[in-house]
């Protein structure tokens, strides 16, 4: 069965560094997501991705985070800078369309640790 | 705007025993409503779903959950639990992106 997948998946990384974080979504997808997971916190979105474009993003996703499909196949994220509040395991899902009866498919977490 | 709420962060129930795990949802219209399953190390897994009709829906792994609209509610249920359902629980909400709520974390006693 086709899956998601993400590396790594686990980073660690010191405080105004910048980190990318790779997703492989499954490959007749059209739409992707990131989500991220701050430990003992509810799962949150980030941004959706449709087109090469960002199609809706939340507050937290500000001029530090940035999205890209560099290629047919990855998925990224990147945060320029990263602050000790960016801690969390981050999801990346996908969907083929991008309607609420579309099942999004989630990759296995990146585990993201700034000090 | 779109919120779930899952009053129970941490539920043990023994195996064999039956299960409910409670998920509350505000939304103004109709919702899909979703609940998902995540094992130590892996992704989230779909569980089930509902979108309209039927308001028991069934699920894989043995779990159905229903719909009352009355309540707000779309509590997650199964008849007899195993081992193997030790994880954390995830109920959303899909408002052109999924809106989840705290979790559950569900242990299992032998």
């Amino acid at each position: 069965e086709p899956e998601v997948t993400q590396t790594p998946s686990h980073q660690v990384t010191q405080m105004g560094q910048e980190v990318i974080l790779r997703c492989v979504p499954i490959s007749n997808h059209l739409y992707f997501y990131w989500y991220r997971q701050i430990l003992g916190q509810k799962v949150e979105f980030l941004v959706s991705f449709y087109n090469n474009e960002i199609s809706e993003k939340s507050e937290i996703f500000d001029d530090q985070f940035s999205v890209e499909r560099p290629d047919g196949s990855n998925f990224t994220l990147k945060i320029r800078s990263t602050k000790l509040e960016d801690s969390a395991m981050y999801f990346c899902a996908s969907t083929r369309g991008g309607a609420a009866t579309d099942t999004q498919y989630f990759g296995p977490g990146t585990r993201l640790t700034v000090l | 705007a779109q919120s779930v709420t899952q009053p129970d962060i941490h539920i043990t129930v023994s195996e064999g025993a039956s299960l409910e795990l409670r998920c509350n949802y505000s939304y103004g219209a109709t919702p899909y409503l979703f609940w998902y399953v995540q094992s130590p190390g892996q992704g989230l897994q779909l569980l089930l779903k509902y979108f309209s009709g039927d308001t028991l829906v069934q699920g894989i792994k043995g779990f159905e959950a229903e719909f009352k609209r009355s309540q707000s509610s779309f509590n997650l249920r199964k008849p007899s639990v195993h081992w193997s359902d030790a994880a954390e629980y995830f109920c959303a909400v899909f408002a052109q992106k999924l809106v989840f709520g705290q979790g559950t974390r569900l242990t299992i006693n032998p």
